[in-house]
């Protein structure tokens, strides 16, 4: 079964500062590997996937993340933080195009000013 | 633009009435998906359906029930609520890319 582990429930950064929201999967198969974010009483938008192309991945709002193999990882990256990426954000797993998403239990970031 | 919307958006229901929730997208996608999310648990699964008469159990389904009548609409059906069952729903839709989600509708059991 397929699961998604995100470290940190709550991340708080300053602003202009990196952000780093960190995410590990395990599949048995090639995943599909998805970044949302929630801003309050919205849903779900996309902010990048990863569906087998290159292995660095650009999003939207400048955030782009990288998926490594080796590592099961697919951790979420910001070189810079603004004060409108305050949010919570979840990563996610699927074996296939068409079945059902497994997000982990998401992690809230924090921009300081 | 294609959309996938829900209703109500809020509500509150007392205990033991059944209520249905409607999810319905434009996207003409095959795979539906509904979601409860609270609070420490992310989203989590309760059904899914690949197409019409086609219906899955997921990680949480005990008190739902889904229907696919049609492409476009999948309706989440709580049979008898219950106070446990106060949560944030979300439906979503997918075919071979990423999943488009609903506004999400806030149910709270008194």
């Amino acid at each position: 079964a397929q699961s998604v582990t995100q470290l940190g429930s709550h991340v708080s950064v300053s602003e202009g500062a990196l952000v780093l929201l960190r995410c590990n999967y395990s599949s048995s198969v090639p995943p599909y590997l998805f970044w949302y974010v929630q801003y309050p009483n919205q849903g779900l938008q996309l902010l990048l996937k990863y569906t087998s192309a290159a292995t660095l991945v650009k999003g939207i709002n400048g955030f782009e993340a990288e998926f490594k193999k080796s590592e099961t990882s697919f951790h979420l990256t910001k070189p810079s933080a603004h004060m409108s990426d305050a949010a919570e954000y979840f990563c996610a797993v699927s074996d296939a195009g068409n079945t059902p998403l497994v997000f982990g239990k998401g992690t809230r970031l924090s921009v300081i000013a | 633009d294609a959309e996938i919307t829900q209703s109500p958006r809020h509500k509150i229901t007392e205990t033991g009435r059944q209520v249905t929730l409607a999810c319905h997208q434009t996207w003409n996608h095959n795979n539906m998906f509904w979601y409860r999310q609270d609070l420490g648990h992310g989203l989590r699964l309760i059904h899914y359906s690949y197409g019409v008469q086609d219906t899955n159990k997921g990680e949480v389904s005990d008190g739902y029930s889904v229907s696919r009548s049609n492409t476009e609409d999948l309706p989440l059906t709580l049979e008898s609520a219950a106070s446990s069952q106060t949560s944030v729903y979300f439906c979503a839709s997918r075919d071979e890319g990423e999943a488009f989600f609903g506004q999400g509708t806030r149910l709270t059991v008194v």
